[in-house]
């Protein structure tokens, strides 16, 4: 079962390039999340999203875009990079059925703005 | 709103020890609560969860937490550390199907 794939695993961008972080999931989940993870501060919620075409702002939206078209994938788009969105980047994905919501995470995205 | 705050960022045991790491947690309505656990350039796996079933929930791995409303708490606990517990630990709080939020975590180190 291959559950929440991220790609890529590593990148370096320059300040002002842009680029798409990938995230599908195969668990048919409706609800996918983005988040981003400092050393010493946890995990922010940047975007989340409740099903296809439906996206709302986290705690850290600013500098990031989202698109969820179908159910499986929620790309996270970075227009001008910023060393300040130098981090690990988190998708995961649950499902709202259960009350509990249970969130799968990937195996994340380093990022590096230089 | 909900709110967790895990106390200590570092802990350190030997191998052997009983672990102990700290959640507490604000909600305004009754919470649901987990634990999740991140090895070293990995996600997070969940660990272990409350949802209003049992106040004392066994996870995997040895471990376990206890809800205590009265001290709004959910502490993790392990009789034994093993080497292999190594890893950063979370606490996260949601009231129900929104998203989760997460404490700063807790860093374990098990020493030989």
């Amino acid at each position: 079962n291959a559950g929440v794939t991220q790609t890529p695993k590593f990148r370096i961008l320059k300040i002002g390039q842009s680029m798409t972080l990938q995230c599908t999931q195969d668990m048919n989940h409706n609800y996918m999340y983005w988040y981003r993870q400092d050393p010493g501060m946890g995990l922010k919620l940047i975007y989340y999203s409740v099903g296809a075409g439906i996206t709302d702002k986290g705690e850290v939206p600013n500098g990031y875009n989202v698109s969820r078209s179908t159910t499986e994938d929620f790309p996270l788009r970075l227009e001008l990079a910023a060393p300040s969105q130098t981090s690990v980047y988190f998708c995961a994905s649950s499902t709202p059925g259960l009350v509990e919501n249970i969130q799968y995470f990937g195996a994340g995205t380093r990022l590096s703005v230089l | 709103a909900q709110s967790v705050t895990q106390l200590g960022s570092h802990v350190s045991v030997s191998e052997g020890a009983l672990v102990l790491l700290r959640c507490n947690y604000s909600s305004s309505v009754p919470p649901y609560l987990f634990w999740y656990v991140q090895y070293p350039n990995q996600g997070l796996q969940l660990l272990l969860k409350y949802t209003s079933a049992a106040t004392l929930v066994k996870g995997i791995n040895g471990f376990e937490a206890e809800f205590k409303k009265s001290e709004t708490s959910f502490h993790l606990t392990k009789p034994s550390a093993h080497m292999s517990d190594a890893a950063e630990y979370f606490c996260a709080v949601t009231p129900g199907n929104t998203p989760l939020v997460f404490g700063k975590g807790t860093r374990l180190s098990v020493i030989a």
